[in-house]
């Protein structure tokens, strides 16, 4: 059975500065999606950033970019240039169907 | 299209009574999620369909748990005989593929008194 862990319950960086969120799987399967969520309080979940399998390179989506090492089942999400809207909790998604998500990280700013 | 929308927003239910949740998805994806949420946790997958069928049920998901999508549009989620237990956030979210993203509603948050 598939299964996404997320090691990190909580983390917190300086605006501006670079953080990086860890996420490992386990699978079976060669070909899936992986994907990071982001859930502000009280908000809904909203997509941040998705990795085909079958591609060898990260995904990069503005600030937010993915190390995508297929091999040791590793999905970690790296925040350039935190802002303090990036405050939220977030989620590492495995999809086959359906998705299964990790326990989630609890991101926080600092001013 | 102004996305997934999940109705009622907020239930307060007494142990023991039924209660419905409604999720319409964006119109044109084919695939229905509902997850479970408590807090501080990651969504817990309940149940989900592609147009009108429903392909695949959580073994975690008692029998109290009934899922419909009639039609293939909106779907709704029953609990019978609420427990305290189930009192967390539902979440409903629907995609195009599987290989596409999903889209989440704001969720349902069920407190059972």
């Amino acid at each position: 059975a598939q299964t996404v862990t997320q090691s990190q319950p909580e983390m917190s960086v300086q605006e501006a500065e670079t953080v990086t969120l860890s996420c490992t799987y386990d699978t079976s399967e060669s070909d899936y999606y992986l994907f990071w969520y982001k859930q502000p309080p009280s908000r809904q979940m909203i997509l941040v950033i998705r990795q085909e399998a079958y591609k060898q390179q990260n995904a990069t989506e503005n600030r937010f970019s993915v190390n995508f090492q297929k091999a040791a089942k590793s999905f970690s999400l790296k925040i350039s240039d935190s802002q303090l809207g990036d405050a939220a909790m977030y989620f590492c998604a495995y999809r086959s169907a359906p998705e299964l998500f990790g326990q989630g990280t609890r991101l926080t700013i600092n001013p | 299209d102004t996305g997934v929308s999940q109705d009622p927003r907020h239930k307060i239910t007494k142990r023991g009574q039924n209660v419905t949740f409604r999720c319409d998805p964006i119109s044109e994806h084919n695939r229905l999620y509902w997850y479970r949420q408590t807090l501080g946790q990651g969504p817990e997958f309940l149940t989900y369909f592609q147009n009108e069928a429903q392909l695949e049920k959580s073994r975690l998901l008692s029998d109290r748990f009934s899922a419909e999508r009639p039609k293939g549009s909106f779907s709704t989620l029953e609990i019978q005989r609420t427990e305290q237990g189930d009192s967390a956030m539902y979440l409903c979210a629907s995609s195009y593929y599987t290989n596409t993203e999903a889209f989440f509603g704001q969720g349902t948050r069920l407190t059972v008194v």
